[in-house]
This record gives structure tokens, C-alpha cells and sequence, in this order.
């Protein structure tokens, strides 16, 4: 089953937008991930927040996390056209020597010239 | 370049056959994990290893066989291939398994049809 659902599914904006997505989860984490997935090609990581931050930067990202309502936020300021992706949110639960990634359906974002 | 190969990156397979997909890392990760993405939904973890001669199951194993014979290497085995694993295949490998973490690194992927 998905552990992370991310909302909007898809999201449309113009260049030079912010653009907001969001996810949430159902159990307890170590950590959540951001990845990207350009059409046809494998995921690759943004950043990383650990269950004791609430916030983190990193350029042009900004990724809050709220372990109480179990949700994370990714925003993007300042769109360009190369961000047109889809963005998925992954939570990661530490059990034993387990170590397993847990992906949500993602959000596909078109950033329009 | 560092990163995940995988092989091959398309493969048409009747139902039946069997095939064995293949993923290379050269970053000296320890886990290593593969995935299937189908249309609409997020990858789902098939199975996954903590080491070498390790291996164990993940979300949705069945009609897939692994092996971790070296640690740069993780094999996927499907041995009677059905339509229903027309899907795409991600191998991605992390480092390391205590310790600070990190994000996984992906292969760029393989498209399999059963027909």
C-alpha cells in the first residue's frame, strides 16, 4: 500500500510562479524525501527532511514538514520550464536493519513558457 | 560516470519466457532495491537486499526471483513472465545503512512488455 499521497495529482502554473505540492502520510517516519521524475527517465532526490525538522532549503526548494498532521509541503519559487516533471514525496521508516523507501503516486507539474 | 546501469532498457517478452534484469552500481552502496512503476501510481518496492548474499522481500514480490551474488550487482529474475508485469523497472541503491542519511540513486530505468 502507498504511504505517501501527494495532492494536487496534477498542477499547472505559468513560468516565474511558485508552485506548491503536498503530501501526506499515514504512519511514522525517520525521514521524507523529494524526488523528481523527468518523462522517461529514473527518479532523482531533491532534499531530504528528518522527522525532527520542520523546515529545509535547498536553492529554489523549500520543504516543510508537520509530524502531527503527518504532511509535507514541497514549494518551488521562481518555475521554469525544465521543471515540468513529476514530483514524488517517499517517507522512509527505519525497522530493524530494514531500511525501505515508500513512494506516493506523485504530482505531475507542466510549468508553461 | 558514478551512478546506477541498468540492463536492458527495453525488452518484449511472451508470455511464459523468462528474463533476467540486471543492475550495476560502482558507488560501493550497500542497499539496494527494485522497484516497478506502473501508469498512475508511485513505485512500488518488489524487493530489496542490505548486502551482499542478502536479499529480502518487499511490497509486491511474487513472480519475481533476486540475487546479490556481489555487492555492485542486483539481479531480477522473472520466471514465467505474465502481462501483468508489463511495467517499468527501477533499480536504485543507497549508502549507508546506519549513519547519516541519504537519498536513494536511481538507474534510469527498464521498459518491459509481456504479451
Amino acid at each position: 500500500s502507498q504511504q505517501g499521497e501527494e495532492d494536487p495529482q496534477a498542477l499547472s502554473i505559468q513560468e516565474g510562479e511558485n508552485a506548491t505540492m503536498n503530501c501526506s502520510y499515514k504512519t511514522s517516519i525517520n525521514n521524507l524525501q523529494w524526488y523528481r521524475q523527468n518523462s522517461g527517465r529514473g527518479l532523482v532526490h531533491l532534499i531530504l527532511i528528518r522527522s525532527n525538522e520542520r523546515e529545509k532549503h535547498s536553492g529554489r526548494l523549500r520543504v516543510t514538514l508537520d509530524t502531527s498532521k503527518k504532511s509535507s509541503s514541497l514549494l518551488i519559487t521562481a518555475s521554469r520550464a525544465a521543471d515540468t516533471a513529476s514530483y514524488f514525496c517517499a517517507t522512509v521508516l527505519f525497522s530493524g536493519s530494514a531500511r525501505q523507501l515508500t513512494f506516493g503516486s506523485g504530482t505531475q507539474l507542466t510549468v508553461l513558457p | 560516470n558514478a551512478g546506477v546501469t541498468q540492463t536492458p532498457k527495453f525488452r518484449v517478452l511472451k508470455t511464459g519466457q523468462s528474463m533476467t534484469l540486471l543492475c550495476a552500481q560502482d558507488m560501493n552502496h550497500e542497499y539496494m532495491y527494485w522497484y516497478r512503476q506502473d501508469p498512475g501510481m508511485g513505485l512500488r518496492l518488489i524487493h530489496y537486499s542490505v548486502g551482499e548474499g542478502t536479499t529480502a522481500k518487499g511490497e509486491v514480490p511474487d513472480g519475481y526471483n533476486v540475487s546479490r551474488l556481489k555487492k555492485q550487482n542486483f539481479l531480477l529474475g522473472l520466471e514465467s513472465a505474465a502481462p501483468s508485469q508489463t511495467s517499468v523497472y527501477f533499480c536504485a541503491s543507497s549508502y549507508p545503512p546506519a549513519g547519516p542519511d541519504y537519498g536513494y540513486t536511481f538507474g534510469s530505468g527498464t521498459r518491459l512488455t509481456v504479451v
